[in-house]
């Protein structure tokens, strides 16, 4: 059963607008949640993360939401720029006695038009 | 500068063969993962490894072997007993706060 789930396969938004990009969770005891963009034949690359005490974090124009009760987090991108074009992953960290556990969720692509 | 090194890029191999994904990281990680990407789906974990000769199994382990002599380096083996070896393979390694870092992948194409 996936313990994280992006709903959305992709999205499509205007340049200058707001991208938003949803994440589902079903585990109370992830620690991290973050999120990662990924380039087609690349590796993933971090862009901004969020501790599970925590209900809001902001990097420029990434702004990080957690809904704890609802076992809910988003990724807002504003204003989305084409470069913004990518897959986007969620994934959630837990540090058990296996070490740092990343799960990812299904991803969702992201394409800004110009 | 640091990171991480997965080769080749592109790989072909022929049905029944085994292959042998490169792994090199100069992090100075500890923990190493496998991870496989299919079109569509999410990252999933195949094999992990916390501490040099030690690893352990991870989602999808099946037709799949990994070797931890070294810190710094974590073959993956791709066996002739992987029924849908055809993917993209990312490599991670991470420190002990769970900062992961990634390879740029490997393309297998079975032929």
């Amino acid at each position: 059963d996936q313990q994280v789930k992006q709903n959305s396969p992709s999205l499509s938004v205007q340049e200058g607008r707001i991208s938003i990009l949803n994440c589902d969770y079903t585990n109370s005891m992830f620690d991290y949640f973050l999120w990662y963009k990924k380039y087609p034949a690349e590796g993933p690359t971090f862009l901004i993360s969020i501790s599970s005490i925590k209900d809001k974090n902001e990097d420029g124009r990434f702004t990080v939401f957690l809904n704890k009760s609802a076992k809910h987090l988003s990724l807002h991108i504003v204003p989305s720029q084409p470069g913004d074009s990518a897959v986007y992953f969620c994934a959630a960290l837990m540090n058990n006695n296996a070490g740092n556990m990343l799960t990812f969720g299904g991803g969702t692509r992201l394409m800004v038009k110009p | 500068d640091g990171g991480i090194t997965q080769s080749p890029k592109y790989l072909f191999r022929k049905e029944g063969q085994n292959v042998t994904l490169s792994c090199e990281q100069n992090l100075n990680h500890d923990a190493m993962y496998w991870y496989r990407q299919d079109p569509g789906q999410g990252l999933r974990l195949i094999y992990y490894s916390q501490i040099v000769n030690d690893f352990q199994k991870g989602d999808i382990a099946e037709g799949y072997s990994v070797s931890r002599e070294k810190k710094e380096s974590f073959p993956l083996t791709v066996t002739s007993a992987q029924k849908n070896p055809t993917a993209f393979y990312l490599c991670a390694s991470s420190d002990s706060f769970g900062g992961y870092t990634f390879g740029s992948g490997t393309r297998l194409t079975v032929v």
